[in-house]
């Protein structure tokens, strides 16, 4: 079965502080997803990770992938308020040009980070 | 700034009537997905299309969903009869394939609210 694992589902934190988020994937894949979504609002791409050892960063948060390990991570750097959202990493299976494409999303995390 | 726009934003219906949801892609983009996402499920693929033909419709109920590109600029979503478990924010996102990295893009939604 293919599954997108991310942990933890929820995570309360205070300002100023890192933590990182996991996304572990089941099956071989090297095309990894990194969206935000604000609460009422739509899903925002964050990083696109398309090969092992890939690593982007943007302000605050950093995302890699280890293809080995099937294993993306999401660090959070000095959190700030502004970073509260659910974050979301999906797994691109074929690609969305194959006609059996697949995309498969992981639960969410849902950050809080206080003032 | 280019973006997926769907209508409506919000449709509150009784159980029973035909519910139309619509989006226009990205101009240019040449693939379209419908997602659904509840609390209980997430998201969930419903359909996709390349170059306005069907690929994917699998993650649909077939005997009440139906989605259509009648043109590049529109693509639809149809429930008929709608029914209360079909509450939930109905996404639709275009794609684009850029130097080899594909790229999804998010509409703002469509909370569908079925009484």
């Amino acid at each position: 079965e293919l599954k997108v694992e991310q942990n933890p589902l929820f995570l309360s934190m205070q300002e100023g502080k890192n933590y990182t988020i996991y996304c572990n994937y089941s099956t071989t894949s090297d095309r990894l997803y990194w969206y935000r979504q604000d609460p009422g609002k739509s899903l925002e791409s964050l990083f696109v990770l398309l090969s092992n050892g890939a690593v982007k960063q943007e302000g605050r948060l950093m995302a890699s992938l280890d293809t080995k390990a099937r294993l993306s991570t999401l660090h959070i750097t000095a959190a700030v308020h502004d970073l509260s959202a659910t974050y979301f990493c999906a797994v691109d299976i074929r690609g969305f040009l194959d006609s059996n494409y697949q995309l498969i999303w992981g639960a969410g995390t849902k950050l809080i980070i206080k003032p | 700034d280019a973006r997926v726009t769907q209508t409506p934003r919000h449709k509150v219906t009784e159980m029973g009537q035909e519910v139309t949801m619509r989006c226009q892609p990205i101009l240019g983009h040449n693939t379209v997905f419908w997602y659904r996402q509840t609390m209980m499920q997430g998201l969930e693929l419903l359909a996709y299309f390349r170059n306005r033909a069907p690929l994917d419709d699998s993650g649909m109920p077939k005997d009440r969903f139906s989605a259509e590109m009648p043109d590049a600029t529109l693509a639809t979503l149809k429930i008929q009869p709608s029914e209360p478990r079909d509450s939930a924010v109905y996404f639709c996102a275009s794609g684009l394939v850029l130097r080899g990295r594909e790229k999804l893009f998010f509409g703002s939604g469509t909370q569908l609210s079925v009484l």
